[in-house]
């Protein structure tokens, strides 16, 4: 068990909704990541956020937002879906950031979109 | 081309046999490599961290970079079922926080 949590564990919902996915960090650590892993394109780094501030942007499209909150957690909103957005979301977070700090991941959000 | 290439496999092997791994990279500016285990359904679990060149070893893996080639491996000795897995090469460059990954390789390891 990383200490990484995700909510909810699977998500099945239909094209054009919006839905909202939570993760929780370690205890202690400040940076947040998201990425999306799907068979086609692997695992796609989409977004960082460190203390509250984004940090890094990747491959995220401009329907997905994300936020960390004060107390850390993260959230991902994905709106208008599609049927290409079905895939696993995963978590991850890093005491600090930069390339120093080892990313540990959550268990990840499965999302099907029908 | 994608920046980092890794063969998807499967790699099916016997119990007790030395497993290999490779990714190989284009972007030289990459100094940081890992090596995640991720199990069926699972999130990625780190597995080894090296940075720049050289070896490290842990129990079992041992993690090679080899940066003059731009490409690194992963040896996993005295392979067990346990170890069926699909195993993901990661980089980065220094003081970036976007990890890069490869495909994933499938190793099964059979008793």
């Amino acid at each position: 068990d990383s200490g990484v949590t995700q909510t909810p564990k699977h998500l099945i919902t239909a094209t054009g909704q919006r839905v909202t996915l939570r993760c929780s960090p370690r205890s202690g650590d400040l940076s947040v990541y998201w990425y999306q892993q799907s068979l086609d394109q692997g695992l796609q780094f989409l977004i960082q956020y460190y203390n509250g501030e984004e940090r890094a942007k990747g491959n995220i499209l401009e329907r997905f937002s994300a936020q960390q909150f004060p107390d850390l957690h993260s959230e991902l909103n994905l709106s208008s879906l599609e049927l290409g957005d079905s895939a696993l979301y995963f978590c991850a977070s890093s005491a600090q950031s930069g390339s120093t700090y080892e990313q540990y991941f959550g268990p990840g959000t499965r999302l099907t979109v029908t | 081309q994608k920046e980092v290439e890794q063969d998807p496999g499967p790699l099916s092997v016997p119990e007790g046999a030395i497993v290999s791994l490779n990714c190989t990279y284009s972007n030289s500016a990459f100094q940081y490599f890992m090596w995640y285990r991720q199990y069926s359904r699972k999130g990625p679990e780190l597995l080894m961290y090296t940075y720049s060149s050289g070896n490290k070893e842990d129990g079992r893996f041992t993690a090679q970079v080899d940066k003059s080639s731009k490409y690194i491996s992963l040896f996993i000795r005295d392979s067990q079922p346990s170890d069926s897995a699909t195993y993901l090469c990661a980089m980065s460059i220094y003081n970036t926080d976007k990890l890069i990954f490869g495909t994933g390789t499938r190793l099964q390891v059979f008793p």
